[in-house]
């Protein structure tokens, strides 16, 4: 069974500081999704990942895939409450499957 | 380009009815997989449906059914309902092929509806 293991499950962090989220496995994965999703919405994409060792930057956010495509991190700078949600991770398979991580609730304190 | 849309958002069922789930993906795309989100489990897989066919299917029992039509729109179905059924229900959109990359081969990501809130009383 494929797993992706995501990492912390919660965070409650102060607004300015710093984070990071991250997901592993075992797999290798052909792409990594990251989402943030909000309470009773769907989750909505933030980036795609495809190559080993990639680094991607949206705004205050930085999304890196592990150089063997089976790790992923979410790093964010200078957190702020508009950033609280549900983060998920989600690896796709060459297969057309997707495994999503468990998730991180973040919330930002003001 | 319109996103993925769902039909109903809210739901209320009782035990032992059946409720059919609507989803049109977004323009062009031709894949569409179905998710169970509870708080408990996270999301779950169900079914995902290609060019009208089931591709891949997650493990839940047979009262759990779809079909997708050939403008690609897709339904599920759940017959028998049970309490544990109450849950948000996802419905993800995706070119569906492959394309591919320095390092490979790469199916395309998917597209997220907002969901239809299911209540089974």
């Amino acid at each position: 069974t494929q797993l992706l293991e995501q990492s912390p499950q919660f965070l409650s962090i102060q607004e300015g500081e710093n984070l990071t989220v991250y997901c592993n496995s075992s797999s290798v994965f052909s792409s990594l999704q990251w989402y943030r999703q909000e309470p009773g919405e769907g989750p909505v994409l933030l980036v795609t990942v495809v190559t080993g060792g990639e680094v991607k930057k949206l705004k205050r956010l930085t999304f890196q895939f592990g150089d063997a495509r089976k790790d992923s991190s979410l790093h964010i700078t200078a957190a702020q409450p508009g950033d609280t949600g549900l983060y998920l991770c989600a690896g796709r398979t060459g297969g057309f499957k997707t495994i999503f991580g468990a998730g991180t609730r973040l919330f930002v304190k003001a | 380009k319109a996103g993925v849309t769902q039909t109903p958002r809210y739901l209320i069922k009782t035990r032992g009815q059946q409720v059919t789930l609507s989803c049109s993906p977004i323009s062009g795309h031709r894949s569409v997989s179905w998710y169970q989100q509870t708080p408990g489990q996270g999301l779950q897989f169900l079914f995902e449906y290609f060019s009208e066919t089931q591709r891949n299917k997650g493990n839940f029992p047979g009262r759990f059914s779809g079909r997708q039509f050939s403008n690609s729109r897709s339904e599920m179905n759940v017959s028998t309902l049970e309490l544990g059924d109450s849950a948000l229900y996802l419905c993800a959109s995706s070119l569906g092929g492959v394309s591919w990359t320095g390092s490979g081969i790469r199916s395309y990501e998917q597209y997220f509806g907002p969901g239809t809130r299911l209540t089974v009383t």
